[in-house]
C-alpha cells in the first residue's frame, strides 16, 4: 500500500510566521501535490512537482511555495502566514492517474 | 477549463435506504473519473473509477458508470449504512505540465446516514 505521511496533524501558527509543512510518500511516485480543503470550496490545487526540483503552480499559488530536493519529499511553505490560509491542507501523491492521499494537516493562524 | 460538478448537501438518509450522489463533468478530452471518500478526521481514499466510456467502477458496494453521452459519472449503493456516513468527491483526470496526471475535484458531497 502507498504511505503519504503528513509531519503534523495540527498546527497553530501566528501571524507573520514562516511555516513549513512537510509531506513524504514512500512508493517512489513522480508527481507530488498539495491541495487546501476549505467548506464550500471543496479541495483547491496549490502546487504541483513532477520531478525532483520541478515544480509548477496551481490555481491558488499566492501566498505559497514549494521545495522538492528528494524525490520522496515535498514540502509546502507558507512564508508569512496569514490568518485567510487557516484551513485544512492535504498532501498527495500519483502514479498513473490515482492520487493517494495523506490525513492533512490542520492549520489555523491566529 | 475542465470541471466537475456534484450535489453538495449534505444528504441525509436512513441505514438501508438506496444511494445515488451525482455527478456531471466538462472535459476537452476523455479523462478518467474518480469517487474519493474522506472518513472524518482522514484525508481522502479512492474509492472506485472508471477509464473509458460504459465501463462500471465498484467498491465496498459503490458503483459508478462512466456515460459519456451524460457526461455523468453517478455514485449508487444499493443499501447504506451509517459506517458509510463520509465527504464523497467526485473528480476527473487532467494532465498537468511535465506530463504530471493531476484531479479536477468536484466539491464534495456530505451524506449522513441515520440508524
Amino acid at each position: 500500500d502507498v504511505k503519504v505521511t503528513q509531519s503534523s496533524r495540527y498546527l497553530v501558527k501566528r501571524t507573520g510566521e514562516k511555516v513549513f509543512l512537510e509531506c513524504v510518500q514512500d512508493m517512489d511516485h513522480e508527481n507530488m501535490f498539495w491541495y487546501r480543503q476549505d467548506p464550500g470550496l471543496g479541495l483547491r490545487l496549490i502546487y504541483f512537482s513532477y520531478d525532483v526540483k520541478m515544480k509548477e503552480k496551481g490555481d491558488i499559488p499566492e501566498g505559497y511555495s514549494v521545495s522538492r530536493e528528494k524525490k520522496e519529499r515535498f514540502s509546502l511553505i507558507l512564508e508569512s502566514a496569514s490568518t485567510n490560509q487557516t484551513s485544512m491542507y492535504l498532501c498527495a501523491s500519483s502514479l498513473r492517474g490515482s492520487l493517494h492521499f495523506g490525513n492533512g494537516t490542520r492549520l489555523t493562524v491566529t | 477549463g475542465d470541471s466537475v460538478t456534484q450535489m453538495e448537501g449534505p444528504v441525509t438518509l436512513s441505514e438501508e435506504a438506496f444511494l445515488t450522489i451525482n455527478c456531471t463533468y466538462t472535459a476537452t478530452g476523455y479523462p478518467s473519473l474518480f469517487w474519493y471518500v474522506q472518513y472524518p478526521g482522514e484525508g481522502l481514499q479512492l474509492l472506485l473509477k472508471a477509464t473509458k466510456a460504459d465501463d462500471k467502477g465498484s467498491n465496498k458496494g459503490f458503483e459508478a458508470t462512466y456515460r459519456k453521452e451524460t457526461t455523468s459519472f453517478h455514485l449508487e449503493k444499493g443499501s447504506v449504512q451509517v459506517s458509510d456516513s463520509a465527504v464523497y468527491f467526485c473528480a476527473l483526470s487532467e494532465k498537468k505540465g511535465g506530463g504530471a496526471d493531476g484531479l479536477t475535484f468536484g466539491k464534495g458531497t456530505h451524506l449522513i446516514i441515520q440508524p
